[in-house]
């Protein structure tokens, strides 16, 4: 089944304490992108990769890392967490970063840092 | 700068009756447009996709979109709603920029 997963699916943890989010896919999609989903404001677009070792900002980088070293994984760095980085995280990918690309959705994952 | 606004955090309707929940965009060029529904614990899942061509898309599940260029709109419809359609319900936009912009969201709650 074509998907996209990530882990974990809920997450508590400490201010300053590192964490990583992983997300993976099975479809051999080139492009990959972590967005956060906060109430009122939608969802904003963290970072991106259009292919391996090819990262870029998106609208909200600060306080987040990514890494594409390999082309199905596009793990989510948290350095050190801050409470304003509470939010449900969702990692996307589709075939390439052409605009008329269809991005497919992971479930989610709720992180709420103390 | 690329802004979607979605003027109605909330939408009610009737089993049965047609629904509508707004969009509009702002891009720089041709824009590109989707709309995304969200159910609960869920990630989004794509419904359709506005790229060129015919201004009526149709979707899935029954839903249809029409893009207005003159008003910049891309309004999501359907003739008739099923309780199963309710859900949140996002538009988003691609200009000259790979970077989607979404809107923020439209509770869509069909009664029985």
């Amino acid at each position: 089944e074509a998907q996209v997963t990530q882990n974990p699916r809920y997450l508590i943890t400490v201010t300053g304490k590192k964490l990583t989010v992983t997300c993976s896919q099975n479809m051999n999609h080139e492009y990959m992108s972590w967005y956060r989903q906060d109430p009122g404001l939608g969802l904003r677009q963290i970072y991106y990769s259009m292919n391996v070792e090819v990262t870029d900002k998106g609208d909200v980088p600060e306080g987040y890392k990514v890494s594409r070293k390999e082309k199905r994984n596009f793990p989510l760095i948290l350095e050190s967490p801050s409470p304003n980085q509470t939010s449900l995280y969702f990692c996307a990918s589709s075939l390439g970063a052409d605009f008329m690309e269809t991005q497919y959705f992971g479930p989610g994952t709720r992180l709420l840092v103390l | 700068a690329q802004s979607v606004a979605q003027p109605e955090d909330q939408v009610n309707v009737a089993e049965g009756n047609p629904l509508t929940v707004k969009c509009t965009y702002s891009v720089s060029g041709n824009p590109y447009l989707f709309w995304y529904v969200q159910y609960p614990n869920r990630g989004l899942q794509f419904l359709l996709k506005y790229i060129t061509g015919d201004n009526l898309v149709k979707g899935s599940y029954g839903f249809e979109a029409e893009f207005n260029k003159s008003q910049t709109s891309f309004h999501l419809k359907k003739p008739s709603a099923l309780v199963s359609d309710s859900a949140l319900y996002f538009c988003a936009a691609k200009g000259g920029s790979y970077i989607p912009t979404f809107g923020r969201g439209t509770s869509l709650i069909v009664h029985p």
